[in-house]
């Protein structure tokens, strides 16, 4: 079955610090999603990518799918105490990374 | 047009006892997910149903635990005769239509599950 890692697992920043998580599958990628999940709630869909090569932008938050290298990366620029969360990486259905727990300091 | 509701948010049993946990997809969502995420670790499938069937049971485990998505009402995940290593977050989530990367999953906010 499909593996998904995520890097980091935890990371604190300050406040308007840009920032950078990566999901690695053990298979080639022909699609992901990215979701947010606040503490003690549940999962918000950010965005979905199918193609490689494909970027897309939520507000600050911009997600890039790399297919060569079975990868895609998250990057949130400016940070603020509101992106707070564990943001996973989803693929193909039903399976999702460890999660990346983020902490913005202000 | 609501999300996905999960009832109850909080539930505690003693063990032994069976938990029932409910879901309602979103509006014009035929199929439903469970997930379980225990504390510190990433979301675990557990299992997808679509109305009346069962699709895909390969996380859940093989005693205990069961799922249903009735032809009216909500989907129910039922735990039976329930030990302390139950106690979790269980998700549900749905989508409108066949997994696909086209239609990504809503989820519901959880319900947190205690054994004492």
């Amino acid at each position: 079955s499909q593996e998904l890692e995520q890097s980091p697992q935890s990371l604190i920043v300050q406040e308007g610090k840009n920032l950078t998580i990566n999901c690695t599958s053990s298979k080639t990628l022909y699609g992901l999603y990215w979701y947010k999940q606040k503490y003690g709630e549940g999962l918000i869909f950010l965005m979905m990518l199918q193609k490689g090569g494909e970027e897309k932008s939520h507000e600050k938050i911009t997600a890039k799918l790399d297919e060569k290298k079975q990868q895609s990366s998250l990057h949130i620029t400016a940070s603020q105490p509101s992106h707070a969360g564990i943001y996973l990486c989803g693929a193909t259905i039903m399976r999702f990374g460890a999660g990346t727990r983020l902490t913005v300091k202000p | 047009n609501a999300g996905v509701m999960q009832n109850p948010r909080h539930l505690v049993r003693r063990r032994g006892q069976e938990a029932r946990l409910r879901c309602s997809p979103m509006k014009g969502h035929s199929h439903v997910y469970w997930y379980r995420q225990l504390p510190e670790e990433g979301l675990k499938f557990m299992v997808y149903l679509q109305k009346e069937n069962i699709i895909d049971e390969s996380g859940m485990p093989k005693e205990r635990f069961s799922a249903e998505f009735p032809k009216e009402g909500p989907s129910i995940l039922r735990i039976q005769q329930v030990v302390r290593g139950d106690s979790a977050a269980y998700f549900c989530a749905s989508s409108p239509g066949n997994p696909s990367l086209n239609q990504p999953q809503h989820f519901g906010d959880g319900t947190r599950l205690s054994i004492l």
